[in-house]
């Protein structure tokens, strides 16, 4: 156990389905994010958040929604979700955004949209 | 992106044997950090290496840094099966984001 705990670890939703990914940690991390791992492509930064703020959304579809409702939590919203949004889904935080501290990841959701 | 590039793709050793994989990346950085990420799971952070130092040692790695080159690399010495897993760099760009590569896929045989 990492310290960054996610649920669930699969899951399998139709595309007209609305679901949610959890994030939490209880390191006493002021930044967190949210990665998406598809085979044979780099991981891919989706959201940062820094004290509960979100600093940075790389050019995710909005059909991906994060919250962020306190600095131990992390969410991340799916609606009418596509085939190629299958993949591994990574939370990961760090003590702070913009430092430079080594991320602590969660053991992923892995997503299967049919 | 600044994204690490790693190399090689895939690697297969010996217990016992060495490995090294090596990063190189385009622009300036803060740091680099190497990540290992065993089949299906969260990727863990391995080491850390700042923009002004050249080489760091942690048990069985040592990990270089030529910010004249743009490059790194991660030496496992002595390795084990339970070494086998994919190897990421991540360097920390003035840009503040942490990116990845691909990563090195190491198989150390028993």
């Amino acid at each position: 156990e990492t310290g960054v705990t996610q649920t669930p670890r699969h899951l399998v939703m139709g595309m007209t389905n609305k679901k949610s990914l959890k994030c939490e940690q209880h390191l006493g991390h002021n930044a967190m994010y949210w990665y998406k791992q598809s085979a044979k492509k780099p991981l891919e930064l989706m959201f940062v958040y820094s004290l509960e703020e979100r600093v940075e959304n790389n050019s995710v579809p909005s059909r991906f929604s994060p919250e962020c409702p306190n600095s131990s939590h992390l969410f991340l919203h799916l609606h009418t979700l596509q085939p190629e949004d299958s993949a591994l889904y990574l939370c990961a935080s760090s003590q702070d955004w913009g430092i430079g501290y080594g991320y602590t990841f969660g053991s992923g959701t892995r997503l299967t949209v049919v | 992106s600044q994204q690490g590039e790693e190399d090689p793709q895939a690697l297969s050793i010996q217990e016992g044997e060495n490995a090294t994989m090596n990063c190189s990346y385009k622009t300036s950085i803060n740091n680099l950090q190497w990540y290992r990420q065993n089949s299906g799971r969260g990727l863990v952070h391995l080491i850390l290496i700042r923009s002004n130092e050249r080489e760091k040692h942690s048990g069985r790695l040592r990990v270089t840094l030529d910010t004249s080159k743009k490059s790194s690399s991660l030496l496992i010495t002595a390795s084990r099966a339970a070494d086998t897993a994919s190897y990421f760099c991540a360097p920390f760009s003035e840009s503040y984001q942490l990116t990845f590569g691909k990563g090195t896929k190491l198989s150390v045989i028993p």
